[in-house]
């Protein structure tokens, strides 16, 4: 079955521009998780949906930064005015529910370069 | 604020001798604890967990050793193959509220087997 897609695989831009990176989330799973990864550093999480709950905002590292999930599935993470320092892979996860022992599943990532 | 530790950024092991990665933290919350693997360009990939209430789990050739009390986990890899060369992130997790599904990841370590 098909999983987690992320789209685009890599993208470059300005300073100053805004990037939208796009998720598809494995069918069914009603949990979807958005983790960065930056050079030399560790996954670091960013935001957190499941179901229709409020989602977690609480690792987004400022208001430059904002997510959608429309209709429980796509997700959209935004960056407005890029900065050097955003430069990392975005990773988006999904999860069968947010309960502890079930597995996330990883997209390949985007590769986001701040030029 | 760095709560789950991976102190080696790399290990080099022979092909069929023991892999041992290692992995620290500092949330006495933690209940679940999760191994990933990743290759270059690809996402992470679910590995091995054990929960808090167990101190072993093992899966094949991997298993997953965790001490509560020295707040450490390791992971064993025997015998180890070239293709296990990839670099392997420590995560773990509790639910409590908002956190509910969030994973708290190591800055991994890049193991290198060699024939």
């Amino acid at each position: 079955g098909a999983g987690v897609s992320q789209s685009p695989s890599n993208k470059v831009t300005e300073k100053g521009k805004d990037v939208e990176l796009r998720c598809d989330p494995i069918s069914g799973h009603t949990a979807l998780y958005w983790y960065r990864q930056s050079l030399g550093q560790g996954l670091e999480f960013l935001i957190y949906f499941q179901g229709n709950s409020a989602p977690d905002k609480s690792g987004l590292p400022s208001d430059r930064f904002s997510a959608e999930r429309t209709g429980g599935s796509v997700s959209t993470l935004t960056i407005q005015r890029t900065q050097q320092e955003d430069s990392a892979v975005y990773l988006c996860a999904s999860s069968r529910t947010g309960g502890t022992s079930y597995e996330q599943y990883f997209g390949p990532g985007t590769r986001l370069t701040v030029t | 604020d760095q709560q789950v530790k991976q102190n080696s950024p790399s290990l080099s092991v022979q092909e069929g001798r023991i892999s041992i990665l290692n992995c620290d933290y500092t949330n006495s919350m933690f209940d679940y604890f999760l191994w990933y693997k990743k290759y270059p360009a690809e996402g992470p990939t679910f590995l091995i967990s054990i929960s808090s209430i167990k101190d072993k789990n093992e899966d094949g050739r991997f298993t997953v050793f965790l001490n509560k009390s020295a707040k450490h986990l390791s992971l064993h890899i025997v015998p180890s193959q070239p293709g296990d060369s990839a670099v392997y992130f420590c995560a773990a997790k509790y639910d409590r509220g908002s956190t509910l599904g969030r994973l708290y990841f190591g800055r991994g370590t890049q193991l290198t087997v060699w024939p």
